[in-house]
């Protein structure tokens, strides 16, 4: 398995509050991911990193910034928090895009907010 | 319509069983794609990649046609262990090459 881990694996917190989750690798690869999985939806991409302080928003970036100061480090942090973040959410990486551009998903946090 | 259908299931079905999924893209200007299985309460884990020559891996086999913008995964002598959720997965056909997942299909092997 991808040495991929999550911190927290769970949390709850109250509406307005900022949250900041946080995705580790020892893989050394370039491109990290931050996705969000609800019912109904398939995955959907939240922001991304090329590089170390290159990221990109993706599909459901509103409400959400990421930081990478590190290669191993990617961090998720919901300003104020809001109901509608509740979900789970999964970071991934990958060496390469393109063809060869599998991702690999860390373990996920379950994330509640009230 | 969605980039990425998948008939959602369930799929129930014995043991030993063949069972086929298929999912269909809108972006002809997709070029990677992708079969990941999901447990339920767990991460997405790669089944395999689909190339446009079809490719083979144990009981699960993977078929991509452009022209239709289809691709297909078969698993042949179905197992308990089989039973999870299987992601359809394109990528967007831009120059990041992001990935698009679908909502996934539902697969219950019964004893």
């Amino acid at each position: 398995d991808a040495g991929i881990t999550q911190s927290p694996r769970h949390k709850v917190t109250e509406t307005g509050t900022p949250v900041t989750l946080r995705c580790h690798q020892t893989e050394n690869h370039r491109y990290m991911y931050w996705y969000r999985q609800d019912p109904g939806h398939g995955l959907r991409l939240i922001h991304y990193s090329y590089g170390v302080k290159d990221t990109d928003k993706g599909e459901v970036s509103d409400g959400y910034s990421v930081s990478r100061s590190k290669t191993e480090d990617f961090l998720l942090t919901l300003e104020s928090a809001t109901s509608s973040q509740t979900s789970v959410y999964f970071c991934a990486i990958s060496e390469f895009q393109g063809r060869l551009g599998e991702q690999f998903f860390g373990p996920g946090t379950r994330l509640t907010v009230l | 319509r969605k980039e990425v259908e998948q008939d959602p299931g369930p799929f129930n079905v014995p043991e030993g069983a063949t069972v086929a999924f298929n999912c269909t893209y809108s972006n002809s200007a997709s070029q990677s794609f992708f079969w990941y299985r999901q447990d339920c309460r767990k991460e997405p884990k790669l089944l395999m990649s689909v190339y446009s020559s079809g490719n083979e891996d144990g009981r699960f086999t993977a078929q991509l046609n452009r022209a239709s913008q289809y691709i297909s995964l078969l698993i042949r002598d179905s197992k308990l262990s089989d039973s999870a959720t299987y992601l359809c997965v394109v990528s967007d056909g831009g120059a990041t090459n992001k990935l698009i997942f679908g909502t996934g299909t539902l697969l219950a092997v019964q004893p």
